[in-house]
């Protein structure tokens, strides 16, 4: 069975990097079936897409979040990571890895989510 | 930016039906899937493409989209369906995802 697992620091320093990797166990990354993505949620609000990547690197971003992310992949690790530079307060959230099948646009199996605290 | 609009809250008694609506311009036209969300738990997937169902999901679950709307309706609902839903859809390459609805057994 998929799983997907989270890590990365719980907290960062306002305007510095928040860096999380997702790594993929019972499955291949490098799957042509699926793409991965990340998703947050800041206590207490809605879900919101940060991007997707493919094995192949390809890669798609919310406009609103463009000019802050980058997400990659790593298929000797079967891993994929993000990085969002010039947080404030605001990123505070849940991060969520997801996989989203090529087929269409949901995302199944989520990560069990890794609350990030953006705080001096 | 596309959005997705869905009611605060729903409510419904135990074994009754209970149907949660997601608002888009054209959103029958496009994809439309939905997520389940306990407290301190992650999203789950209970429909996609529409009106599909995951293996696993209860056949009370079920999901329709035309015009302007998605719905997902939940039928003999039990106290365990309480939780937060979320729709998604897809559009210009983009994932949008809609407020979430909580939903409420009494």
């Amino acid at each position: 069975q998929l799983q997907l697992q989270e890590s990365g620091p719980g907290l960062v320093k306002p305007s510095e990097t928040l860096s999380l990797t997702c790594t993929v166990s019972g499955g291949s990354i490098s799957s042509s079936n699926y793409y991965w993505g990340w998703i947050r949620q800041p206590p207490g609000k809605e879900l919101e897409w940060i991007g997707t990547v493919y094995y192949s690197g390809s890669t798609y971003y919310n406009p609103s979040l463009k000019s802050r992310v980058t997400i990659s992949v790593d298929t000797s690790k079967n891993q994929f990571s993000l990085k969002l530079i010039s947080v404030t307060a605001a990123d505070t959230a849940v991060y969520y890895c997801a996989r989203r099948s090529a087929a269409g646009n949901w995302f199944d199996p989520w990560g069990q989510g890794t609350l990030v605290t953006v705080s001096s | 930016s596309y959005e997705l609009t869905q009611p605060p809250s729903v409510s419904v008694s135990p074994g009754q039906t209970a149907s949660i609506t997601c608002s888009g311009d054209k959103l029958g036209d496009k994809y439309a899937c939905w997520y389940q969300q306990k407290p301190g738990q992650s999203p789950v997937l209970v429909i996609y493409q529409n009106n599909k169902r995951p293996s696993g999901i209860p056949e009370r679950f079920s999901g329709s989209n035309s015009g302007n709307t998605a719905t997902l309706t939940i039928s003999g609902t039990q106290a365990m369906d309480e939780a937060v839903y979320y729709c998604q859809a897809w559009d210009s390459s983009t994932v949008v995802f809609g407020g979430g609805t909580k939903l409420t057994v009494l």
